[in-house]
């Protein structure tokens, strides 16, 4: 089974540029979550899409957003890119079924490294 | 928001030994928690969870403990090798929310 995938792998953009990012999770996973990884602050939680709706949110700025198709896979865009938006970011798979939520492992792609110039 | 945070933001060991991680977590409702390692240029693998209704749950060569008293979580290794060094992170989930991650931990493997 196809891991998940993360594209483009790096990306170098300026000051005010906007940005999109892709994702495809493991087949027959619905939950696609998206995380920012910096040295300063370490892994924090962007949103989690699910069934192509927001189900959960962290504390980024509106310039943040996401979206998912039916196929569950997931874009997310930053725009007005800032400096301090140079980051990995992470998209996580998950089988993601509400019962299941609390239990529910998530594999992790292998990031777009973004660098803002 | 919740925080979960590391003791040891650097462990060193020689091959060989045991490692032990640690990890303290902030939220008394989490009742599920995951270790990661994450390896330079790749995205966290996961190593090992626990739910909290368990102490302890053993791996190869990984134990995970959860002290539910003290909000407190380890992550053991045994007979440390250099394919090892990474850095840690811990996890926690309430029910039905969102991860939080720790900052992580690097541990470096000597030979």
């Amino acid at each position: 089974k196809a891991g998940v995938t993360q594209t483009p792998r790096y990306l170098i953009k300026t000051r005010g540029q906007q940005v999109t990012l892709s994702c495809s999770p493991i087949s027959g996973h619905r939950s696609v979550s998206w995380y920012q990884q910096t040295p300063g602050q370490g892994l924090q939680f962007l949103f989690e899409y699910f069934s192509e709706t927001q189900r959960n949110k962290g504390n980024f700025p509106g310039r943040f957003s996401g979206r998912q198709f039916s196929n569950s896979r997931s874009e997310m865009n930053v725009s007005t890119l800032e400096l301090g938006d140079s980051a990995l970011y992470l998209c996580a798979s998950s089988l993601g079924g509400r019962a299941l939520w609390a239990y529910n492992e998530q594999f992790f792609g292998p990031g777009t490294r973004l660098t803002v110039l | 928001g919740e925080s979960v945070g590391l003791h040891l933001p650097t462990l060193s060991v020689q091959e060989g030994d045991n490692s032990i991680i640690n990890c303290a977590y902030s939220n008394s409702a989490s009742d599920y928690f995951i270790w990661y390692k994450q390896e330079s240029g790749k995205g966290p693998q996961f190593i090992i969870d626990i739910r909290s209704n368990m102490d302890k749950r053993q791996g190869q060569r990984v134990t995970v403990l959860l002290n539910k008293t003290v909000k407190h979580l380890s992550l053991q290794i045994a007979a440390t090798q250099p394919g090892d060094s990474a850095v840690y992170f811990c996890a926690e989930s309430p029910p039905f929310n969102k991860f939080y991650f720790g900052s992580g931990t690097k541990l470096n493997v000597k030979p």
